[in-house]
Order: C-alpha cells, then sequence, then structure tokens
C-alpha cells in the first residue's frame, strides 16, 4: 500500500500521560502536515513541514505539542501530560508541491485519542 | 486569523434532487480546495481552483471559484447515495502553506 499510514489506529490514555503519535507519507511527498478533528468539525490545522523543516505551527498549539520529522520521511507527534480536551482524530496528511503550486493533499486514516 | 464558513451545515436530500454547499472566506484566497469525507473516513481531494471565475466539472459535481475569490461551491446533480458525506472547502491565502478547512456541510441522501 503506498498510502499515508498513521499508527496507532486507537490510543485510550489517563489524563496527564503523554502519548506519541507516527505517520509515514506517501515516500516521494515532500509536505507533511498534522491535523486535529473533533466531532461535526472540520480539520483544524496543527503545523507542516517541507522536507525536515517546520515551517509553520498553529497559534493554537500549546506548548505540550510537539512534531518532528527528523530525516524528511516520516514524522512524530507528541502530546504531553496530555488533557481531556486533548481528545480528537489526529490526521496527519502529504502532498507533494513544485514550484510553488501546492497540488491535493493525501490523509491517512488517522489517530483516535481518548484522554479518561 | 482565516476564517472558512461553509452553508448549510446539514442537507437532508432525495435521492435524485440536486444538492448545492457554499463556501465563504474571510479573506481572499490564492486557491481552495474541496474534499469529502465519508462517515468514519478521511477527506479525500476532490478538486482544486485557482484562477478568479473558474468553473471545473467531474461527471454530477460542479465547482465554482468566486470572482473575487472569496466564495466557491459545490453543487450536485442528481444526487445518489454514493454521495453521502460531509463535504469540505479548504483554502489558504498569501502563500500555499496553510490550509484553512471550512465547517463542513453534512448530506444524507434519502433513497
Amino acid at each position: 500500500d503506498t498510502g499515508v499510514s498513521q499508527n496507532p489506529r486507537h490510543k485510550i490514555t489517563k489524563r496527564g500521560q503523554n502519548v506519541t503519535f507516527r505517520c509515514d507519507p506517501i515516500s516521494e511527498h515532500n509536505r507533511l502536515y498534522w491535523y486535529r478533528q473533533t466531532l461535526g468539525q472540520g480539520p483544524e490545522f496543527l503545523t507542516y513541514f517541507q522536507n525536515e523543516a517546520q515551517l509553520e505551527k498553529s497559534r493554537l498549539l500549546s506548548d505540550r505539542f510537539s512534531a518532528e520529522r527528523p530525516k524528511g520521511s516520516f514524522s512524530t507527534l507528541e502530546i504531553q501530560r496530555t488533557e481531556q480536551g486533548d481528545s480528537a482524530m489526529y490526521l496527519c496528511a502529504s502532498s507533494l508541491t513544485s514550484g510553488g503550486f501546492r497540488n491535493e493533499q493525501f490523509f491517512g486514516p488517522g489517530t483516535r485519542l481518548t484522554v479518561l | 486569523g482565516q476564517q472558512v464558513m461553509q452553508i448549510p451545515q446539514y442537507q437532508h436530500v432525495q435521492e435524485g434532487e440536486d444538492f448545492t454547499t457554499y463556501c465563504n472566506s474571510s479573506t481572499t484566497l490564492s486557491n481552495i480546495q474541496w474534499y469529502k469525507q465519508r462517515p468514519g473516513g478521511h477527506p479525500v481531494f476532490l478538486i482544486q481552483l485557482v484562477k478568479s471565475g473558474e468553473v471545473k466539472k467531474q461527471k454530477r459535481l460542479t465547482f465554482q471559484f468566486g470572482e473575487a475569490k472569496k466564495n466557491s461551491s459545490l453543487h450536485i446533480t442528481a444526487t445518489q447515495t454514493t454521495d453521502v458525506g460531509t463535504y469540505f472547502c479548504a483554502g489558504s491565502s498569501g502563500g500555499y502553506q496553510k490550509v484553512t478547512f471550512g465547517t463542513g456541510t453534512k448530506l444524507q441522501v434519502i433513497p
């Protein structure tokens, strides 16, 4: 399968614990995005990478959230000291940009986080 | 910050009826994309519009980008049960980096 994959698909954790999610984009894609989606809402932008560089981070993202893409391939999203309000679907998407013209984003299946 | 609103929030139609969702941005957009998300699924890209006044068609779907590049619409002719899902517009402005998704329109088709 050459699509975007995310692991784990589901995560249940207790408030205060740290969690880490992984995203493997389509191999030749240079852009990688993280979104958060809650029930009945559209995907909310969190951050994105161009290769290994994190170019933008949402102001909505608290210091408890951090993302990395160390070799410009897979990415991880870590949430420290989770809160119940962090419960959501975390979506990863990748795209191949060329000449500054943004192309379609391919989304992964998401990681559903439940914080008890 | 940029806000993207969609109306209606929900739409129930009888199979065979037409459907339209409207997308409005608080700022002028560089381009706009449309995505479809089936229940329990993830967003799937439908199309991208770039030019002012642009109209694109995909079978029964017609997409339009407003002249001022602040609004867009998606029209489905003769809906089918396979059209069920939530339709999101997603726009960016001042470059092609951050994408702001709209609030979505959830379509239910009654057979």
